[in-house]
């Protein structure tokens, strides 16, 4: 099973809106609607931003919004803000009992 | 406070074997799967495997990376969840995290909610 594409890096300044794609294959992000999204900033513990697909969990700022169509799911964080830098990662259900995650894109609050 | 802790993590040489343990607190730990997640230092996350409950006859899973190398069991009497790695190389160098789907197992959450801060394992001679 081979990791979800992600861009390794993406940028915006505070107030900017940006948006993350993560490309798997109809094995994984094309068939299942189990995607999910973390926000792991060094030294911490990853937090879930987006479940499946497009849901946000309590206490998420609705700022984060979560996207999927065919193979390609995607994070919108809107209203940037400096605490928003960190690095995120896309993760799905593979079918089979085996999950899949992206490389992990780094944002940088310009 | 919903609260996972690993330890067991530290310097092993290739060809060793280490055992990771993950701690459990605030919340049913016998009701739910418990998946484990590593990240090499500036690689990203992979998911490693998980562990079912005695519902689900405790049914592993594990990435191809590391099949037939770790094995995970669970004690629920202790709310624990270990990791058995051995045949370690230096490609499995990382920071091993262990996490949970928020619901309980066979609920259909494919998420995680809760993550420990992981434990450093290192494969160096």
């Amino acid at each position: 099973q081979s990791a979800l594409t992600q861009p390794a890096s993406v940028s915006g300044s505070p107030g900017q809106s940006i948006t993350i794609s993560c490309i798997g294959t109809s094995s994984d992000v094309g068939t299942y609607n189990f995607v999910s999204w973390y926000q792991h900033h060094p030294g911490e513990a990853p937090k879930l931003m987006i479940y499946d697909a497009i849901k946000r969990p309590s206490g998420v700022s609705n700022r984060f919004s979560g996207s999927r169509s065919g193979n390609t799911a995607s994070l919108t964080i809107s209203g940037l803000q400096a605490e928003d830098e960190a690095d995120y990662y896309c993760c799905s259900y593979a079918g089979s009992n085996i999950w899949v995650f992206g490389g992990g894109t780094k944002l940088t609050v310009l | 406070e919903v609260q996972l802790v690993e330890s067991g993590g530290g310097l092993v040489q290739p060809g060793g074997s280490l055992k990771l343990s993950c701690a459990a607190s605030g919340f049913t730990f016998s009701g739910s799967a418990i998946h484990w997640v590593r990240q090499a230092s500036g690689k990203g996350l992979e998911w490693v495997g998980r562990i079912r409950t005695k519902t689900y006859t405790y049914a592993t899973a594990y990435a191809a990376s590391v099949k037939g190398r770790f094995t995970f069991s669970r004690d629920d009497s202790k709310n624990t969840a270990y990791l058995q790695m051995n045949s370690l190389t230096t490609e499995d160098t990382a920071v091993y995290y262990c996490t949970k789907p928020p619901l309980t197992d066979g609920s259909g959450s494919y998420q995680f909610d809760v993550w420990g801060q992981g434990t450093l394992v290192t494969v160096s001679s």
